[in-house]
């Protein structure tokens, strides 16, 4: 049972547009939501993260959504790059002792020159 | 600071051989974990250590061992190889505390013929 979804599993953007990536998750109890990129033949690096308590983080082009009520969050990037083209992965890490991330499947991002 | 170190960055196994994926890390982190990276799959938690002396499984333990004697060192054991094990293995390690930020190694790309 995947406990974080995420969609799409693809995404080609063109460059200069807006990139989207949503994911959703059933675990109330989670309470840290981090973005990872990953580019080919590398690990993953955190790229942006938000707490539940906070609607919106925004780091230079990319942004995170966070929507409490309906446990959906979703990364915007801004003015899409070339070299935005990676993997983007979604986490939820459970709280209190269970210190796990959840992660979603991945989205596999392409930015068209 | 060298962070996260993994080796070897690739290997060819036949079928029922054994052989151990090094991981080690300079950050002081409490938290490592090894992670499994296959197509479509996302990243599925094979083992992870809360510190020294501490392990626990993760979603595919199956056919893994670890075992944690420092602080640095986490390696992973593949008692006998089988082709389901092909894969790219991470490893990842963090503080046990905020920011929570995971820091991953550059991967083990593993064949099992």
């Amino acid at each position: 049972q995947q406990q974080v979804k995420q969609s799409p599993q693809s995404l080609i953007v063109q460059k200069g547009g807006i990139s989207i990536i949503n994911c959703a998750y059933e675990n109330t109890a989670f309470d840290y939501f981090p973005w990872y990129q990953q580019f080919p033949g590398k690990g993953p690096a955190l790229l942006i993260a938000i707490r539940p308590d906070v609607s919106e983080k925004k780091e230079g082009r990319f942004t995170i959504s966070f929507n409490k009520s309906a446990k959906q969050f979703s990364l915007h990037i801004m003015d899409s790059q070339p070299g935005d083209s990676a993997t983007y992965f979604c986490a939820a890490r459970g709280a209190g002792n269970n210190r796990k991330l959840i992660w979603g499947l991945g989205t596999s991002l392409a930015v068209n020159p | 600071n060298a962070g996260v170190t993994q080796t070897p960055k690739f290997q060819v196994l036949k079928t029922g051989q054994s052989m151990t994926l090094q991981c080690a890390q300079d950050m002081n982190h409490e938290y490592m974990s090894w992670y499994r990276q296959d197509p479509g799959m996302g990243l599925r938690l094979i083992h992870y250590s809360v510190g020294a002396g501490i392990t626990d499984q993760g979603e595919v333990p199956n056919g893994y061992n670890v075992s944690r004697s420092t602080t640095e060192d986490f390696p992973l054991r593949l008692l006998s190889a089988a082709p389901s094990q092909t894969s790219v293995y991470f490893c990842a390690s963090s503080y046990d505390r905020d920011p929570y930020e995971q820091y991953f190694g550059p991967g083990t790309r593993l064949t099992v013929t």
